[in-house]
């Protein structure tokens, strides 16, 4: 059963700095992985989406990659802000998506 | 992008009662859709997957005779909560994949059960 682990659980930092989620799964037959945001009480953002045959994307200020073969993906957030405060989480998808705990990221003013 | 939507997207109703709660996929088909459930503070867990034309499957531990699911047409389908308890109170997410896999998801429902 694919299981899919996210650390820090927590994560605290001044606006400005740069940062890496990390999201690790124990199959590694997956055909694809996605990254959301949730904001408090709301559903979910879809941040970046690679396809398995991919190692990496880029939205703006986030950039994803993906090691299949060691089934791990991190999220890079570039000079981050306040208003990326939210909790981040990975999905992988074989049939069904199975998700991390999630990162919950503050970022202070 | 794609869009789901869910509805109602909040509802209070009593214990003993039944809920059912929407989720269509406004500009797209999908032959399947997942239902989730999150509880404050956890992650998303997978309920079940709703096939069209079929039933659903359960992940291990829900109740299939308690979450009925209907996946009624390609972009319609209903996650009934049957006889509902305090404890089922939870936030209920939906998702579809397009064409071409990637998952987009419903604003979800906070249902409260009194």
């Amino acid at each position: 059963k694919q299981e899919v682990t996210q650390i820090p659980a927590a994560l605290s930092v001044p606006e400005g700095e740069n940062l890496v989620l990390n999201c690790s799964f124990t199959d590694s037959a997956i055909y694809n992985l996605q990254w959301f945001r949730q904001d408090p009480g709301k559903g979910l953002t879809s941040l970046l989406l690679i396809q398995s045959s991919q190692r990496e994307q880029t939205s703006g200020r986030l950039n994803a990659s993906l090691d299949k073969s060691s089934g791990r993906s991190t999220l890079y957030i570039a000079a981050s802000q306040p208003g990326d405060s939210a909790t981040y989480l990975c999905a992988v998808r074989l049939g069904d998506m199975r998700f991390g705990a999630g990162t919950r990221l503050t970022v202070k003013p | 992008g794609a869009v789901v939507s869910q509805h109602p997207s909040w509802v209070i109703c009593k214990s003993g009662t039944s809920v059912k709660i929407e989720c269509r996929s406004l500009d797209f088909q999908a032959t399947t859709m997942f239902w989730y459930r999150q509880f404050p503070k956890q992650s998303l867990m997978l309920m079940a997957t709703s096939n069209e034309g079929s039933k659903a499957t359960y992940e291990q531990g829900v109740e299939k005779d308690k979450f009925l699911i209907n996946h009624a047409s390609l972009t319609l389908s209903t996650l009934t909560v049957t006889s509902a308890h305090p404890e089922d109170s939870s936030f209920y997410i939906c998702s579809a994949p397009d064409s071409s896999y990637e998952q987009y998801f419903g604003p979800g429902t906070r249902l409260t059960v009194t």
